[in-house]
């Protein structure tokens, strides 16, 4: 079993809805990080938190650390958020120096 | 944007040949790491640096090695490229500190005939 899950691992929606991707993870984490990646491109950073939610333009990120959960929101979805969404734990405890634990990620396909 | 360069973009080589990829920064920044990335496993860790010279290794790190020389540079070597090699490789920096967010490179594409 991974040591981080993602869900749904494909998603389609239809510009305009209301799109969640959840996040399950097995060991104590010190923080949890929300990553964007296009098709052919880069690796873009979109949140870190440990507790809490974050908000950023239409994105929101939360945190349940009691439930080793988290979940990306995007509002009022647009063809350009199509992309793959990735979860990433950094875990608690040790000289981890920052590594981080990678789900294997979710292709978001939102159509006109 | 925090000053990632990553080279080549693209290569292809044949199995049995040395292959180096250079990951550069212009921020000074710390800590750097290196990740591959490949379908059905998502990214994973292959070594990482703290310094100058400080390296270590992550989860797949077999038939990799790595040297930091220079706080810009963090270079990944293939001794002898096999075709288990070939995948997407990504480096990355974390800024002020090995607990904040990480910043990817644009990544190299690398193919092992």
């Amino acid at each position: 079993k991974n040591e981080v899950e993602q869900s749904p691992q494909n998603l389609t929606a239809q510009e305009g809805e209301f799109i969640t991707i959840n996040c399950s993870y097995s060991v104590g984490i010190s923080a949890l990080h929300w990553l964007q990646q296009h098709p052919g491109g880069g690796i873009v950073s979109l949140f870190m938190l440990s507790s809490g939610k974050k908000k950023h333009g239409r994105l929101i990120a939360t945190i349940n650390i009691q439930e080793k959960h988290s979940s990306l929101h995007i509002t009022a979805s647009h063809p350009r958020d199509s992309a793959v969404y990735i979860c990433a734990v950094r875990n608690a405890g040790g000289t981890s120096y920052g590594k981080l634990t990678f789900g294997q990620g979710t292709i978001l396909t939102v159509h006109p | 944007d925090a000053g990632i360069t990553q080279s080549p973009r693209h290569k292809v080589t044949e199995t049995g040949t040395p292959v180096t990829l250079r990951c550069h920064q212009t921020e000074n920044h710390r800590y750097m790491y290196w990740y591959r990335q490949d379908p059905g496993h998502g990214l994973r860790l292959i070594h990482y640096s703290y310094g100058v010279k400080d390296t270590d290794k992550g989860e797949v790190s077999d038939g990799y090695s790595v040297s930091r020389s220079k706080t810009e540079d963090f270079l990944l070597t293939l001794e002898s490229a096999t075709s288990s090699q070939t995948s997407v490789y990504f480096c990355a920096i974390s800024v002020a500190g090995p607990y904040n967010e990480q910043f990817f490179g644009p990544g190299t594409r690398l193919t092992v005939l």
